[in-house]
């Protein structure tokens, strides 16, 4: 059973447009990262969030961390398609053991 | 390049043989996880080092599955007698915080 829930599961969108991707749960987590993982690699550690309503920037991605500490979201503006990967949520309630989503696969067509 | 490290790349098997793989972790960091993934899915955890301590196992971790961190540097991921649902990837990654960071991963197929 996957605690967290992305959406959606795949997005195809061209080069320019904006996108939003959602990761939901109904458990509380201490902290939340995301990743992006391209085929054959292991996933490569975009951000981690930690405080309820923050927010962070990396470059044109802004990530955002509810205020109840249960659901997180990832804006790209203006995508690439050097955007293109599979964008993973994983949080951490107990213990050590990341618990991640599925994913949203993106790809950004030129 | 000192980022997380796995070998095998990929290993190709078949059923009933004994594979092991090997994940050297970010020198500093005293955790180190073992994860799966299939096709199609998120990571799942399997196992939890801190240091040489195997600190927490998964479910999905049957008795066939034994890992090792001999020395609380280097660990090995050892699957007895696999089979065809063992075909995976298979990722390592190492913290000294709450930030994961992972290796290239080991790609077995199992026929």
């Amino acid at each position: 059973t996957q605690l967290l829930e992305q959406s959606p599961q795949f997005l195809s969108i061209q080069e320019g447009e904006n996108l939003t991707v959602y990761c939901n749960s109904s458990s509380v987590f201490s902290s939340l990262q995301w990743y992006r993982q391209e085929p054959g690699e292991g996933p490569v550690l975009l951000v981690t969030v930690v405080t309820g309503g923050e927010v962070k920037k990396l470059k044109r991605l802004t990530f955002q961390f509810g205020d109840a500490r249960k659901d997180s979201s990832l804006h790209i503006t203006a995508a690439q398609p050097g955007d293109t990967g599979l964008y993973l949520c994983a949080g951490v309630n107990s213990g050590y053991a990341l618990n991640f989503g599925k994913g949203t696969s993106l790809l950004v067509t030129p | 390049d000192t980022g997380v490290s796995q070998n095998p790349r990929h290993k190709i098997t078949k059923r009933g043989q004994n594979v092991t793989f090997r994940c050297d972790p970010i020198s500093e960091h005293n955790r180190l996880y073992w994860y799966r993934q299939t096709l199609g899915q998120g990571p799942e955890f399997l196992t939890y080092f801190q240091n040489e301590a195997q600190l927490e196992k998964s479910r999905l971790l049957s008795d066939r599955f034994s890992a090792e961190r001999p020395k609380g540097s280097f660990s090995t991921l050892e699957i007895q007698r696999t089979e065809q649902g063992d075909s995976a990837m298979y990722l390592c990654a190492s913290s000294w915080n709450n930030e994961q960071f992972f290796g290239p991963g080991t790609r077995l197929t199992v026929l």
